[in-house]
């Protein structure tokens, strides 16, 4: 199948270690990006890659990937990092662009 | 920096053509490691890809809309453009503009396929009589 499920939201308590799942199947063998969207913003990309940060990403950010699932890992959370967000990845054909449904993460 | 700027009417009526173009600066559209996207984004809703273009014309349809779309790209002025025929309602939506960046590689255990690097900060079209 071609979709990416994430749960729709997750809650951390500041200071805390939050894990955001993407799961399917054109995640075996490939890694997720993952992307930051607070509101009234456009998405900035957070992680790409097996466990990249770009430029100005705090290191507090990780990923990490096992068979058909990729996770976005926030050790420490910060209430900035209050957000929604999003994976991505192809479609079986590899040429198209999926995203999955979004994780809206409440820093309590 | 780069910097890409959307641009196009705010209201389209139903049945007629929505035009957006993305304006792209600090950096140039011919460059060969991106594909030029429109991502949008309903209201409360995910993000959803429509589509992008090689600087050289080549082109990729999100399946669903491929029927309407169009995605066209101007070297010359830097900017390249989206097309979306017979709009409804249903195609109200914040529109971005992004740059993927093309790469493939393999790393550890899998492959990374590119990501989108750069966006505009998205304009709101909505489709209304």
């Amino acid at each position: 199948s071609s979709e990416l499920t994430q749960d729709p939201a997750v809650s951390v308590a500041l200071g805390q270690t939050v894990r955001i799942t993407c799961q399917g199947d054109s995640l075996r063998g490939y890694y997720a990006s993952w992307y930051q969207q607070k509101p009234g913003q456009a998405p900035i990309v957070v992680i790409y890659g097996k466990n990249n940060r770009p430029s100005g990403i705090p290191d507090r950010f990780s990923g990490s990937s096992s068979r058909n699932t990729a996770s976005l890992t926030i050790t420490g959370t910060q209430a900035e990092d209050e957000a929604d967000y999003y994976c991505d990845s192809r479609d079986s054909s590899g040429n198209h662009v999926i995203f999955g449904g979004g994780t809206k993460l409440t820093v309590l | 920096q780069v910097q890409l700027q959307e641009s196009g009417p705010g209201l389209v009526k139903p049945s007629q053509t929505l035009s957006l173009t993305c304006t792209v600066s600090g950096g140039s559209i011919r460059s060969g490691d991106y594909y030029w996207s429109w991502i949008r984004q309903h209201p409360g809703k995910g993000l959803e890809w429509i589509g992008y273009i090689y600087y050289s014309g080549s082109t990729y349809y999100n399946p669903s809309l491929k029927s309407r779309i169009s995605i066209s790209v101007d070297t010359s002025n830097n900017l390249f453009s989206l097309k979306l025929s017979s709009v409804t309602a249903a195609d109200t939506a914040l529109y971005y503009c992004a740059r993927f960046y093309s790469t493939y590689y393999y790393e550890s255990s899998g492959y990374t396929r590119g990501y989108f690097d750069y966006w505009g900060q998205g304009t709101l079209v909505t489709v209304s009589s």
